[in-house]
């Protein structure tokens, strides 16, 4: 079974400019979560989606933050305009029924570095 | 106080001891609880899940959670050099998942 696959692995621009990320989750798997974690620390929730609805993006930045899930399979995190601080590994995750167990299963990240 | 703490490290052992990792949480109704291993350079790889109090094995991993003191642990027998990596305890509280900062361990030859 294939795992959750993730694109770019990299992605270096300079502040102010788009990025944009893209996953593909585990087949079968409803819900769809991307992360960012800085340098030392875990993981922490930018947006979580229940198919193609986003049931959780409190702590999404809105202001330059956006994300996409429109067939409730593969979504896209864009970042406009980029800033310093936003240089972090960037993950998604995926799992199966949100009410249950909830294991959680992540991508290979992308890491992205602002200038 | 952070909702998930774990205890500073890093924790080096030798080859073949046992290494053991805590955690603690500050949500009573938390539900569901994890521990990833993360590798230098990479993503978070799910190990051990546990749900109930007690304790779960899984080869030589062990979890140990008692909801009333708030207490998560992991416990590596026969650490191996491989072991060494970053280990992040998650708790999961409705649909959120929150994360440790992590423990790095380093087993030594």
């Amino acid at each position: 079974e294939a795992g959750v696959v993730q694109s770019p692995r990299y992605k270096i621009i300079e502040k102010k400019q788009p990025v944009a990320f893209w996953c593909n989750p585990i087949s079968g798997h409803n819900t769809l979560y991307w992360y960012r974690q800085n340098l030392g620390q875990g993981p922490e929730l930018l947006i979580r989606y229940e198919n193609e609805e986003a049931v959780d993006d409190s702590q999404l930045p809105k202001d330059r933050f956006s994300a996409e899930r429109l067939k409730g399979v593969d979504s896209t995190l864009k970042i406009q305009p980029a800033e310093l601080g936003d240089s972090a590994v960037y993950l998604c995750a995926s799992s199966f029924l949100a009410g249950s167990y909830n294991e959680q299963f992540f991508g290979p990240g992308t890491r992205l570095t602002v200038l | 106080q952070k909702e998930v703490e774990q205890n500073s490290g890093p924790l080096s052992v030798p080859e073949g001891a046992i290494a053991s990792l805590n955690c603690t949480y500050s949500d009573r109704g938390s539900q569901s609880f994890f521990w990833y291993r993360q590798y230098s350079g990479k993503s978070p790889e799910l190990i051990m899940s546990i749900y109930s109090n007690g304790d779960k094995e899984d080869g030589r991993f062990t979890a140990q959670l008692n909801k009333a003191s708030q207490y998560v642990s992991l416990l590596i027998r026969d650490s191996q050099p491989s072991d060494s990596a970053t280990y992040l305890c998650a708790v999961r509280n409705d649909y959120k998942l929150s994360f440790g900062a992590g423990t790095t361990v380093t087993v030594r030859a």
